[in-house]
């Protein structure tokens, strides 16, 4: 089955810095690559997701690329914000075509320091 | 925008207790997951349902089971509960067609089961 697996597992930045986050996954059968954000004790939130039939997606400070060759995809925030910070986890799944399951990476914690 | 509603949100059992967790998807959403998350981890996959039938079973224990009824709403049940049964269980609902593109999922605000 999938797996994935993301780095890094904390990351802290400056207000006003970029952040990096890193994701690969192991099934080429996969296509569909969702980003969310989860704060304290609430639920994930989707943040912007990419499709396999393109090699990146930006909406407002948030960007997402992915390399199908090397199966793997990443998170890009610009202009960071102190609400920025929360736990980030990418994930991966078949969705065209198909309805497996989210298979999660194991989050990174990015704090934003003001 | 109407969610994912999820009941109930805290729940406090005893060892060998049992449990009932309800989930009820965005309407017109004919797919539901379960998801387990313990503290500082990632969601782990548990079952999923589409159309009423069991779509997908992940990492979910035997004393656990789930159904999805007529009106699309989902119930896990949960006995024999034990102390590493503790955790945040997400139910998230997506639109699922055969082929084609699918909805991405959404979450609820999850049920915090704490069990003594």
């Amino acid at each position: 089955g999938e797996n994935v697996e993301q780095h890094p597992s904390t990351l802290s930045v400056q207000e006003g810095d970029s952040a990096v986050i890193k994701c690969t996954y192991s099934d080429s059968a996969s296509n569909y690559f969702p980003w969310y954000k989860q704060e304290l004790g609430k639920r994930p939130q989707l943040i912007i997701d990419i499709r396999s039939n393109v090699g990146e997606k930006k909406d407002q400070r948030i960007a997402v690329t992915l390399n199908k060759t090397a199966k793997h995809f990443s998170l890009h925030i610009t202009e960071t914000q102190p609400e920025d910070s929360a736990v980030y986890f990418c994930a991966a799944s078949i969705r065209f075509g198909g309805n497996t399951p989210l298979v999660f990476g194991k989050g990174t914690r990015l704090s934003v320091i003001a | 925008a109407a969610g994912v509603i999820q009941s109930p949100r805290h729940l406090i059992k005893e060892k060998r207790e049992t449990a009932t967790l309800k989930c009820y998807p965005i309407p017109r959403h004919d797919t539901v997951y379960w998801y387990q998350q313990g503290p500082g981890q990632d969601p782990q996959f548990l079952i999923s349902f589409y159309e009423k039938m069991q779509s997908d079973k992940g990492s979910i224990p035997d004393r656990f089971s789930a159904q999805q009824f007529s009106d699309y709403h989902s119930e896990l049940n949960m006995s024999s509960l034990e102390l590493g049964d503790s955790a945040l269980y997400f139910c998230a609902s997506s639109s699922d067609g055969t082929g084609g593109l699918n909805s991405p999922l959404h979450f609820g605000n999850g049920t915090r089961l704490t069990v003594t």
